[in-house]
C-alpha cells in the first residue's frame, strides 16, 4: 500500500515571495513521484516528475522538486512566484511495478499582489 | 495535438437518476482512466482500462457505477441510480504506455463536475 500526505492544505504567498509545497510519502516498494497543478475548472496538468537519477528535478513554470528518500519527501519549491501560480498543487505516487497512482489531497497556492 | 476531451463539462440532476460521461483520450493512447475528485481531495482512481479490457476496477461501487470502452477508443463512465454523495468532479485520464514497469504519464481532461440534487 502507497499513500501521501501533502502538509500544507493552504499557502498563501506574496508575488515574488520564494514558495515550498510540502510532500511525504509512504510505501514499502519503489516509486515515481510527480507534482500536477490544476488550475480552476481545468483537469491536472503534470509540472513535473522523478523517475530515477539526479533527486533534484525542474518542471514546467520555474517550479523544482528534491527527492529525499531518507525522509520520504518530495517537495515542491519555485524561487519566485507570480500570481499566475495561483491554483491547486497534487503530489502523487506510483510503484514502479504497478500502474496505481495515489493523490494527496492537495495545496491551494494563493499568491497576493 | 487535441487532449482528452470529456463531456458533459457539467450535469445536474435529481437522486436516483440516471447520468452518463463520455470520454474521448489522446490519440494512440491505450491506457484509459477514470478518476473522481471530491471537493477538497485528490483524485481516486475508478477504473483502469488497457485498450478494451477493465484491468483495476477495484474502487468502482459496482452496484450503481459501470463503465465501458468498447473499442478501445473513447469510453462513458455510468451511474444508475445516482445519490447524494456521487456529486463531485469525474475526471478522464489517458497514457501511451502501459503502467507496469513504466512511468505512464496521465494527460487529463477537463472533467465533469455532477451536482446531484
Amino acid at each position: 500500500a502507497q499513500s501521501v500526505t501533502q502538509l500544507d492544505s493552504q499557502v498563501p504567498v506574496f508575488e515574488e515571495a520564494p514558495v515550498e509545497l510540502r510532500c511525504n510519502y509512504s510505501s514499502s516498494v519503489s516509486v515515481y513521484l510527480f507534482w500536477y497543478v490544476q488550475y480552476p475548472n481545468q483537469g491536472l496538468q503534470l509540472l513535473l516528475k522523478y523517475l530515477s537519477g539526479s533527486t533534484l528535478v525542474k518542471g514546467i513554470n520555474g517550479f523544482e522538486a528534491e527527492f529525499n528518500k531518507s525522509q520520504t519527501s518530495f517537495h515542491l519549491r519555485k524561487p519566485s512566484v507570480h500570481i499566475s501560480d495561483t491554483a491547486e498543487y497534487f503530489c502523487a505516487v506510483r510503484s514502479t511495478n504497478a500502474g496505481k497512482s495515489t493523490f494527496g489531497d492537495g495545496t491551494t497556492l494563493t499568491v497576493k499582489p | 495535438e487535441a487532449g482528452v476531451v470529456q463531456s458533459p463539462r457539467y450535469k445536474i440532476i435529481e437522486k436516483k437518476q440516471p447520468v452518463a460521461f463520455w470520454c474521448n483520450p489522446i490519440s494512440g493512447h491505450n491506457t484509459l482512466y477514470w478518476y473522481r475528485q471530491n471537493l477538497g481531495q485528490g483524485p481516486e482512481l475508478l477504473i483502469r482500462y488497457e485498450n478494451e479490457e477493465a484491468v483495476d476496477d477495484s474502487q468502482l461501487p459496482k452496484d450503481r457505477f459501470s463503465a465501458e470502452r468498447l473499442k478501445g477508443v473513447d469510453s462513458t463512465l455510468k451511474i444508475q441510480p445516482a445519490e447524494l454523495g456521487d456529486s463531485a468532479v469525474y475526471l478522464c485520464a489517458s497514457s501511451l504506455a502501459k503502467d507496469w514497469g513504466s512511468t505512464g504519464e496521465q494527460f487529463f481532461g477537463p472533467g465533469t463536475r455532477l451536482t446531484v440534487l
